[in-house]
């Protein structure tokens, strides 16, 4: 049984460049979540899907962020352009409605802006 | 906006011994609370979850308490063994708005043999 896919798992660019990280969920699931991770402000969440709708998007950092979901497997999270302070590592979760606590990360995407 | 304010940032217990993360918690519209196990490189992993009708959850070697009146919960790792060292994050999640999982910010256990 595959888990929640990301790709790619490590990501190296130069400032003011476009980044798109991409996510596959759990077959089934229809809520899933973008988080960045950080030493300094721990587990982020910068926004969720259910059933493919956006349905909080109040911890995307700003406007050079953007996600979609066009299907209910696939997911995309887009930079452009990026800076040296996106440098994080990004995670996507899923989750089945009635068990939202219980969500599956997946590996997770290292970026690093330079 | 609803805060989970973890502790401590870093724990060193001697192998056998009991760990103890604490966390505390603002408001009161929740639904659950999660605690998940991070390891280095991987994603974050629900490793137990207790409702807010419930005092105290026990599975394995893992115990959640839960003080409604203090809110404050807690995770007991009994028996700490070196397999344990990993970042153990609280959570908690909130009834307002869109539901959502609320992370602490974490804490590195390391388990020494």
């Amino acid at each position: 049984d595959a888990g929640v896919i990301q790709s790619p798992r490590h990501e190296v660019t130069e400032m003011g460049q476009e980044v798109t990280l991409r996510c596959k969920p759990i077959s089934g699931h229809n809520s899933l979540f973008w988080y960045r991770q950080t030493m300094m402000r721990g587990l982020e969440l910068l926004i969720y899907f259910n059933n493919n709708v956006p349905i909080d998007d109040s911890g995307m950092p700003e406007d050079r962020f953007s996600a979609k979901m066009p299907n209910a497997s696939f997911s995309t999270l887009k930079i452009q352009p990026s800076e040296p302070r996106d440098s994080a590592v990004y995670f996507c979760a899923s989750s089945l409605d009635r068990g939202l606590y219980e969500q599956y990360f997946g590996p997770g995407t290292r970026l690093t802006v330079t | 906006q609803q805060q989970v304010k973890q502790s401590p940032q870093s724990l060193i217990v001697q192998k056998g011994g009991i760990s103890i993360i604490n966390c505390a918690y603002e408001n009161t519209a929740f639904d659950y609370f999660p605690w998940y196990q991070q390891f280095p490189g991987k994603g974050p992993a629900l490793l137990i979850a207790i409702r807010p009708d419930v005092s105290e959850k026990k599975e394995g070697r893992f115990t959640i308490s839960f003080n409604k009146s203090a809110k404050q919960f807690s995770l007991h790792i009994m028996d700490s063994q070196p397999g344990d060292s990993a970042t153990y994050f609280c959570a908690l999640t909130l009834k307002q708005g869109a539901q959502k999982l609320v992370f602490g910010q974490g804490t590195r256990l390391t388990i020494n043999p």
